[in-house]
């Protein structure tokens, strides 16, 4: 498609359970993104993806939270033991490079809005 | 540490006024800057980017940016709202590293 698209829009889930959020970012972006937006904690970074490069983790808020990017383009978010705090909307983006100049503009998904009951 | 301060948590304008967003930053050099707007139930869309040079920049939708280093600020204007400008408005700031922080977004409400 034409931009990052993640799946699903929504989802509710127990406490407890494990959840996978998907994201495709666009075509030919190296860099990949999750970011999560919750009304107490405002947008906040969660993992950077760049090509082959180790994963920026810094922003993952537990061990709970876990991500993988397969051949350099899908990427799935996994929560697992979801808890309430952990109802936000997450957002994914894809730049063309990771790193800072005219490149890395990043582009965003509308987003995955879970809901842990 | 690193941080952007959006003041203003929620701003009413009349349709056809100007609007002024305020942003501040904290770094420890210049980052790039950046502007991107939120509709509801939708993603984030870039509006401006300053990354170096001319400090006004111009952007989509009508909107500028004037980067102001000596205030530390990076202020988005519109000289006359549109009621479809209805929205949420973050400014974001990236250094070296390619994570974005972002301010806490200003929720503009148009009048007609």
């Amino acid at each position: 498609g034409a931009g990052v698209s993640q799946s699903p829009s929504n989802k509710v889930t127990e406490k407890g359970k494990d959840v996978e959020l998907r994201c495709d970012p666009i075509s030919g972006h190296t860099a990949l993104y999750w970011y999560r937006q919750s009304l107490g904690q405002g947008l906040e970074f969660l993992i950077y993806f760049q090509g082959n490069s180790a994963p920026d983790k810094s922003g993952l808020p537990s061990d709970r939270f876990s991500a993988e990017r397969t051949g350099g383009s899908v990427s799935t978010l996994t929560i697992q033991r979801t808890q309430q705090e952990d109802s936000a909307v997450y957002l994914c983006a894809s730049s063309l490079s990771g790193g800072p100049g005219g490149q890395n503009i990043q582009y965003f998904g509308a987003g995955t809005r879970l809901s842990v009951l | 540490a690193q941080s952007v301060t959006q003041p203003d948590i929620h701003i009413t304008v009349s349709e056809g006024a100007s609007l002024e967003l305020r942003c501040n930053y904290s770094y420890g050099a210049t980052p790039y800057l950046f502007w991107y707007v939120q509709s509801p139930g939708q993603g984030l869309q870039l509006l401006l980017k300053y990354f170096s040079g001319d400090t006004l920049v111009q952007g989509i939708k009508g909107f500028e940016a004037e980067f102001k280093r000596s205030q530390s600020s990076f202020n988005l204007r519109k000289p006359s709202v549109h009621w479809s400008d209805a929205a949420e408005y973050f400014c974001a700031a990236t250094g070296t590293a390619s994570k974005l922080t972002f301010g806490t977004g200003t929720r503009l409400q148009v009048t007609l």
